[in-house]
């Protein structure tokens, strides 16, 4: 199964850009690698997705190597309601992607 | 368009009774999960139902029954409720494609005293 690492947390000031990086050593041929943002009280919500190279939308970027062992979600000059949980989840190409699993993310705590 | 409806939004149990919890989605996605949060913790996979019909166990699925009603609703059932079955309970759906994004819903806050 393609487990994920994340670190538990990161600290930043508004206006800088965050970087958060997700290991996924075991990451199958088919699998692609996802992004969700949580809110508290909330349930999680996509914020991107890639397979390889880079990837952006209106609300971030992502950066897979091309091993694609790990990937970095990039976010532009973060503010106060950026605060939240953030987890890396790639897709579990055995068993058809159905079985998915979300580590415990990274706690992104954005300072004033 | 209401998107994942899940009920109730909180609720609170005595040990060994039982509940079901309710979900259902109005985006005609043909996989549906059940995922549980304890605090501070990520999500575990409890049950998911890749089409209507089936159903699979996941990363926890002890202590818990679920029914694909149909292809609308999946609903999560605790037969005999214990303290270590408190946790924020989301339930998610999505296309059946393979990388297609999860769409969660908002949530039952289930406290087991």
């Amino acid at each position: 199964l393609a487990k994920t690492t994340q670190p538990i947390s990161m600290d930043s000031y508004e206006g800088q850009e965050v970087n958060i990086t997700c290991s996924h050593n075991n990451i199958a041929t088919n699998d692609y690698i996802t992004w969700y943002q949580q809110f508290p009280s909330q349930g999680p919500r996509f914020i991107i997705q890639g397979y390889k190279t880079k990837v952006t939308n209106e609300v971030a970027s992502l950066f897979i190597p091309a091993d694609r062992k790990s990937s970095t979600l990039s976010l532009p000059r973060v503010s106060l309601s950026d605060t939240a949980v953030y987890y890396c989840l790639v897709g579990d190409g055995l068993a058809g992607a159905n079985n998915l699993f979300f580590g415990t993310g990274t706690r992104l705590t954005v300072i004033p | 368009n209401a998107g994942v409806t899940q009920t109730p939004k909180f609720q609170v149990l005595k040990t060994g009774q039982s509940m079901t919890l309710q979900c259902a989605q109005d985006m005609n996605h043909n996989s549906m999960y059940w995922y549980r949060q304890d605090p501070g913790m990520g999500l575990r996979l409890i049950y998911y139902s890749a089409s209507e019909g089936t159903t699979d166990k996941g990363e926890v699925p002890n202590g818990y029954n679920v029914s694909r009603l149909n292809k609308r609703e999946f609903s999560l059932r605790l037969e005999s409720a214990a303290p270590s079955q408190t946790s924020v309970y989301f339930c998610a759906s999505r296309m059946d494609s393979l990388n297609e994004k999860l769409f969660f819903g908002s949530g039952t806050q289930l406290s087991v005293l």
